[in-house]
């Protein structure tokens, strides 16, 4: 699996944009970024993936580089509510079902 | 939609004890993983089942094991329990298990082991 590298935590303000980096520089052209979050205590949610193309949903974007060596998640207006650990994963392209998690991000959301 | 539900949400149980968890995933969804997760260790990954059929599994011993029935959903035993063994376990549902469908998590199974 293609490994990733995302800082350990950053703070954010209410109501500010969020920008979460994640550098995956061994990524393979069949694998994909995926993005989860968890608030203290439950399950993981998910985000967001991508595989080339930049994506947005309600929650968030997702910007992939053109090399696919690294991307953002972009939390647009930041709510105390998004105050969680935020794990970039990437996935193989085969026979892969499983999410291999890091240590992610903190995100504490400051009013 | 209803979510991915685990029972129970939380367990004591003693050491040299068995235990087996129970997940129902999202109605439609067959592939069913399992994941433990400690604080020492962060989110791993146990096993995962599609229709009825064990397709991967992580790096735990054979204590660990589960099944999954023809309706989709899945439980997870473990036995001999280790005070190591305190955990929150997660199950997660897709529709196939692969990279394109994204898993949904259920709350975790709080399992404590004195």
């Amino acid at each position: 699996d293609a490994k990733t590298t995302q800082p350990p935590s950053m703070d954010c303000a209410e109501g500010r944009a969020a920008n979460l980096p994640c550098n995956h520089s061994t990524i393979s052209g069949n694998e994909y970024v995926y993005w989860y979050r968890q608030i203290h205590s439950q399950g993981p949610q998910y985000i967001i993936h991508g595989l080339k193309n930049n994506e947005t949903n309600e929650m968030a974007s997702l910007i992939i580089t053109e090399d696919r060596k690294s991307s953002t998640l972009i939390l647009p207006h930041a709510t105390l509510r998004d105050t969680a650990v935020y794990y970039c994963i990437v996935r193989v392209g085969h026979n892969d079902y499983k999410l291999s998690f890091g240590a992610g991000t903190t995100v504490t959301v400051r009013a | 939609k209803a979510g991915v539900t685990q029972t129970p949400r939380y367990l004591i149980k003693t050491r040299g004890q068995q235990v087996t968890l129970s997940c129902s995933p999202i109605s439609g969804h067959r592939s069913v993983s399992w994941y433990q997760q400690t604080p020492g260790q962060g989110l791993q990954f146990l096993f995962e089942y599609f229709s009825e059929t064990q397709r991967n599994k992580g790096n735990f011993p054979g204590r660990f094991s589960g099944r999954q029935f023809s309706n989709s959903r899945s439980e997870m035993n473990v036995s001999t329990l280790e005070l190591g063994d305190s955990a929150l376990y997660l199950c997660a549902s897709s529709l196939t298990g692969e990279i394109y469908n994204e898993q949904f998590f259920g709350p975790g199974t709080r399992l404590t082991v004195l």
